[in-house]
């Protein structure tokens, strides 16, 4: 049972360049979440969707883009990469009965 | 504003047992989360309460009062693999979520 899967898990980009995170899960969660989550700060949310099809800004969305064509995955998109960018981004989906979420293992990403 | 408080840091001894707190100050409220989060790694859940009470799993257990807006983890017997960050995380009316910055547990010999 794989869970979450994110890739990819590490990825250096100059500023300017674009990327896709990609985001699958095999619960057939209906709700997945991209956060961010930089040195002593807690998860902060990106985007999230709550269904196939749909996605919703969260916290701190700005040059961001998601994408949810299908229900298994969540894909988050930066279309001119900054510095300010440089984080750990953590995907997640949510069993809507306990509202525990289940995360991947994360993408680090550095922007120079 | 939504706001979610716990400590830093906190230090305890192998074996014994630590109580880390997090109030809370959210638009309503559907409920209380706490993940642990190992250095490098992914959040995992411990434990949810939506009623005022204690609620053991193992040796950790979770604390709620919702008057006061109040929970503590609380974490027996220690070892060293507890050493981590605890994220403290409340979910409002409109079932989002509300993550606190986390407490970085420091377990010694």
């Amino acid at each position: 049972n794989a869970g979450v899967t994110q890739t990819p898990k590490f990825r250096v980009l100059k500023t300017g360049q674009s990327m896709t995170l990609l985001c699958a899960q095999d619960m057939n969660h209906e709700y997945m979440y991209w956060y961010r989550q930089d040195p002593g700060m807690g998860l902060r949310l990106i985007h999230y969707s709550v269904g196939e099809g749909t996605t919703a800004k969260g916290e701190v969305p700005d040059g961001y883009n998601v994408s949810r064509l299908k229900k298994q995955n969540f894909l988050l998109g930066l279309e001119s990469a900054a510095p300010s960018q440089t984080s750990v981004y953590f995907c997640a989906s949510r069993r809507t009965e306990t509202g525990e979420l289940f995360f991947g293992e994360g993408s680090r990403l550095t922007v120079l | 504003g939504q706001n979610i408080d716990q400590p830093t840091e906190m230090t305890a001894t192998e074996g014994a047992i630590v109580q880390i707190n997090c109030t809370y100050q959210t638009s309503g409220f559907n409920g209380l989360f706490w993940y642990q989060q190992h250095a490098g790694e992914a959040p995992t859940f411990l434990s949810y309460n939506v009623l005022d009470g204690l609620e053991e799993k193992g040796r950790f257990s979770s604390f709620l009062s919702r008057s006061k807006g109040y929970s503590y983890l609380l974490l027996k017997e220690l070892q060293m693999k507890d050493s981590a960050s605890y994220l403290c995380v409340s979910m409002d009316s409109n079932y989002q979520l509300i993550w606190g910055a986390g407490t970085k547990l420091i377990i010694k010999p």
